[in-house]
Formats: structure tokens, C-alpha cells, sequence
């Protein structure tokens, strides 16, 4: 089946620092990628959807200068957590539709990042 | 997207079935229902979606009610391994249409 990637699985980092965080779709081409956040006991909140070769959209409430979403390739995107704070610690989790014949199945999630920012 | 609603928690016991219901009562003909599950602390998994008719796969089976306004996601056998949170989510499949948004699920408790 389909697998989703990402790396790293886990960060600690300090307060101002950015974080990177990459998502790759290892046997499929992906032009769309969506980032999510969850933070304890809630559920995931989509947070934005990555765009191959051109900007992502952000959904309302998601600073887009905060979370820098670039998706340079059919396989790769990455979410930049810029000038990170301890609010900022979550667990991160991209997903990657793959499609077939002008519809698209189920969605492949990857195994999250979990980011501390101390 | 059409609103789910799930039960907050559920237990079952291990080698027994266990029903997750979910109410969508306002979605739209071309709009599937998919079922997903986390376990803690990972990203979810596809587990079955369909569109009106029952579907069943290697996991689980998914009992669509004729006005397609409720389901039911069956675990035949449950093992400790499905603790998890399962989501109900109803959605299209046109292509372009893509976001999953997900709800509260319900926390599902295998116990021995």
C-alpha cells in the first residue's frame, strides 16, 4: 500500500528557533499534501493544503508566515515552524491523497512529528 | 462536508465484535462515508469507506443504512491492537475536493 513519510519523528527545540519538517509520499506522486495539527486528547486540525509548484492555502487562524509550507516536488513538502514557542508544541501530522482517473481514494497519512519547543 | 456525529467513548471485549455507529443525517448523494483510525500517538489509517451499499474489507465491515443517514463501522474480532480513536468522516470524491476534516471520533477501548 501506499506509505507516507516523515521526518523527523520527534524535536525538541528552543524558544525562536524554526523547525523543519518534511513529508514525502514514498510510491505515489502527490500535487496536493495537507499539513495537520493535533494537540492532546483533541482531534487533528487541518491546518493548511501544500500545493505542488505553487502557494499553499491556509485555512482561517493559521498564520501563514508562521508555518511555512513548500511543496517543491511531486513527493516532498515541508512545513517550517518559524520562530517556534512553547505554544507551537504539537503533534504534526501530513496526509497525501492518491488519485486515480479524475477521483481520488483514500488519503495515507504519515506517522506525525511530535515538536517540543522549550 | 456533511456533519458526523460518533459516541465519545465505547468498550468492547477482546474476540467480540465491536459497533461504531455514526450519524451523518445530512449528507448528500455524492458524498462518501469514510472510516479512519488513530492510535495514539500516530498518524491515522484508512480503514473502509463506501458510498450506499455494505462494504467489507480485510479490517472491517461497513454497514450503510438505506437512507444512507447513519452507519455502522463492524471490527469483527476485536484484538487489543484496536484501541484507537475511529473517525466517521463524509466527504466527495471529485478530485480538487480533497481536505478530510475530521471530528472528535470515538475512543474505542479493547479490554481483556
Amino acid at each position: 500500500g501506499a506509505v507516507v513519510s516523515q521526518h523527523p519523528s520527534w524535536v525538541i527545540c528552543k524558544s525562536g528557533t524554526s523547525v523543519k519538517i518534511e513529508c514525502r509520499s514514498l510510491d505515489f506522486q502527490a500535487t496536493t499534501m495537507f499539513w495537520y495539527r493535533q494537540f492532546p486528547k483533541q482531534s487533528l486540525m487541518l491546518m493548511a493544503t501544500s500545493n505542488e509548484g505553487s502557494k499553499a492555502t491556509y485555512e482561517q487562524g493559521v498564520e501563514k508566515d508562521k508555518f511555512l509550507i513548500n511543496h517543491a516536488s511531486l513527493t516532498l513538502s515541508t512545513l517550517t515552524v518559524t520562530s517556534a514557542h512553547p505554544e507551537d508544541s504539537s503533534f504534526y501530522i501530513c496526509s497525501a491523497p492518491r488519485t486515480s482517473g479524475g477521483t481520488y481514494n483514500e488519503q495515507f497519512f504519515g506517522p506525525g512529528t511530535r515538536l517540543t519547543v522549550l | 462536508d456533511a456533519k458526523t456525529t460518533q459516541p465519545t467513548s465505547m468498550d468492547c471485549a477482546e474476540g467480540r465484535a465491536a459497533n461504531l455507529p455514526c450519524n451523518h443525517s445530512t449528507i448528500s448523494g455524492n458524498e462518501y462515508v469514510y472510516w479512519y483510525r488513530q492510535i495514539h500517538s500516530q498518524g491515522p489509517q484508512y480503514i473502509i469507506h463506501g458510498l450506499k451499499n455494505n462494504e467489507t474489507n480485510e479490517m472491517a465491515s461497513l454497514i450503510i443504512t438505506e437512507d444512507r443517514k447513519s452507519s455502522t463501522l463492524i471490527l469483527p474480532h476485536a484484538t487489543l491492537r484496536d484501541t484507537a480513536v475511529y473517525y466517521c468522516i463524509v466527504r466527495t470524491r471529485i478530485q480538487g475536493a480533497q481536505k478530510l476534516v475530521f471530528g472528535q471520533g470515538t475512543r474505542l477501548t479493547i479490554n481483556p
